[in-house]
């Protein structure tokens, strides 16, 4: 079976500009979470869907926004990019988020803010 | 927030030793998973243990969790220098999301 997939694995952005990144996740997981990772703030959550709904939402700003697709493929979208977007995006793929079942993770997207 | 808090944060140990990390977490949980990241990359499931659940083993890993402490800890036996990563427990308090600590990091020399 598949893991999940993380498209692009690296990116380079400007200042101002907007980015999408992408996840499939493993065959019949149907809750996918996004996670940003920093050396100074760690692993922190970005939100969470399931079915199309998004149930939780981390504290950023709403610069930051995803969706998520009927095939269970989600994208999250950063508008307006800052320097201190540059991070690894993680994605999470589950069969169901909160009922006692992991979590697997991708390779993670590299972006660079320049 | 971070939740979990790992300790220590880094660990430096010769191969064939044990290593043992420790995670502690502030709110009640359903249950608590461990990862492995080596440098950069994804993260990589190691265990997930149910907070109605006191030890679990898997390989060379014995977790445990001890809810009255809201800590859990992960040992690794007869380390080997691929153990090498850095190691994040991640609570889950069945709010849709995973709350990680910010890790330790495990050397091991051969």
């Amino acid at each position: 079976k598949a893991g999940v997939t993380q498209t692009p694995r690296y990116l380079i952005k400007t200042r101002g500009q907007q980015v999408t990144l992408s996840c499939s996740p493993i065959s019949g997981h149907r809750s996918v979470s996004w996670y940003q990772q920093t050396p100074g703030q760690g692993l922190q959550f970005l939100f969470e869907y399931f079915s199309e709904t998004q149930r939780n939402k981390g504290n950023f700003p709403g610069r930051f926004s995803g969706r998520q697709f009927s095939n269970s493929r989600s994208e999250m979208n950063v508008s307006t990019l800052e320097l201190g977007d540059s991070a690894l995006y993680l994605c999470a793929s589950s069969l169901y988020q909160g009922s006692n079942t992991e979590a697997f993770f991708g390779q993670g997207t590299r972006l660079t803010v320049v | 927030s971070q939740q979990g808090e790992e300790d220590p944060q880094a660990l430096s140990i010769q191969e064939g030793e044990n290593a043992t990390m420790n995670c502690s977490y502030k709110t009640s949980i359903n249950n608590l998973q461990w990862y492995r990241q080596n440098s950069g990359r994804g993260l990589v499931h190691l265990i997930l243990i149910r907070s109605n659940e006191r030890e679990k083993h898997s390989g060379r890993l014995r977790v445990t969790l001890d809810t009255s402490k809201k800590s859990s800890s992960l040992l690794i036996t007869a380390s080997r220098a691929a153990d090498t990563a850095s190691y994040f427990c991640a609570t889950d308090a069945s709010n849709y999301k995973l709350t990680f600590g910010k890790g330790t990091l495990l050397t091991v020399n051969p």
